[in-house]
């Protein structure tokens, strides 16, 4: 069993939809949070950090932990042709040298 | 703001070649990271180095070998390329804390070995 798990997808939604993207995990250590958006044929850019459980907000984006049930989630509202891109979680249980465990991914599009 | 930099973008080898990726961060980090993405598989650490003058194994290292020149570059060296090792390599970097610092990563140097 992986570390951490991500449905692949697609996931094809109509633009102005709310998406849902989520990931779980196995290893209650993890206390930081990572969403990092990668367009095609770029690097992975981080969008969203967050520590332990608890939601953040920044624009149209949300992004939720649930430690309880190790899960977290992120919220894309009025989603655009723009947000298309693969969606990758990443955590960390802090301390070492800062290994980050990373989702295989997950590919969205929006369209028009 | 370049932030990270590879060279080179593309790369075709053929088995048995060697080859080295570079990567530069001007972002005054001191941990830097290499990184293999696989179709289905996400990102594998390959080797980090958590500070100039130190690096280590990560999880996927055989068939590689790093150099961290300085605080800024950090190389990943091919030493007999195999077909296995045809994928995107990614270098990344961040702060140092106590943990959960957030990575950088750069544009990635697709790789492809006949």
């Amino acid at each position: 069993q992986k570390e951490v798990e991500q449905d692949p997808g697609p996931l094809s939604v109509p633009e102005g939809a709310i998406v849902s993207l989520n990931c779980t995990y196995s290893n209650s250590a993890f206390q930081y949070f990572m969403w990092y958006r990668q367009y095609s044929r770029k690097g992975p850019e981080l969008l969203m950090y967050t520590y332990s459980s608890g939601n953040k907000e920044d624009g149209r984006f949300t992004a939720q932990v649930d430690k309880s049930s190790k899960y977290i989630s992120l919220f894309i509202r009025d989603s655009q042709p723009s947000d298309s891109a693969t969606y990758l979680c990443a955590m960390s249980g802090g301390g070492g040298y800062n290994k980050l465990i990373f989702g295989a991914g997950t590919r969205l599009a929006v369209h028009p | 703001n370049a932030g990270v930099t590879q060279t080179p973008k593309f790369q075709v080898l053929k088995t048995g070649q060697s080859m080295t990726l570079q990567c530069a961060q001007d972002m005054n980090h001191n941990s830097m990271y290499w990184y293999r993405q696989d179709p289905g598989m996400g990102l594998r650490l390959i080797y980090y180095s958590a500070s100039e003058g130190t690096t280590d194994k990560g999880e996927v290292p055989n068939g590689y070998n790093v150099s961290r020149l300085n605080k800024r570059e950090f190389s990943l060296r091919l030493e007999s390329a195999a077909p296995s090792q045809t994928s995107v390599y990614f270098c990344a970097s961040s702060g140092t804390g106590t943990g959960g610092q957030p990575q950088h990563f750069g544009d990635g140097t697709r790789l492809s070995i006949l």
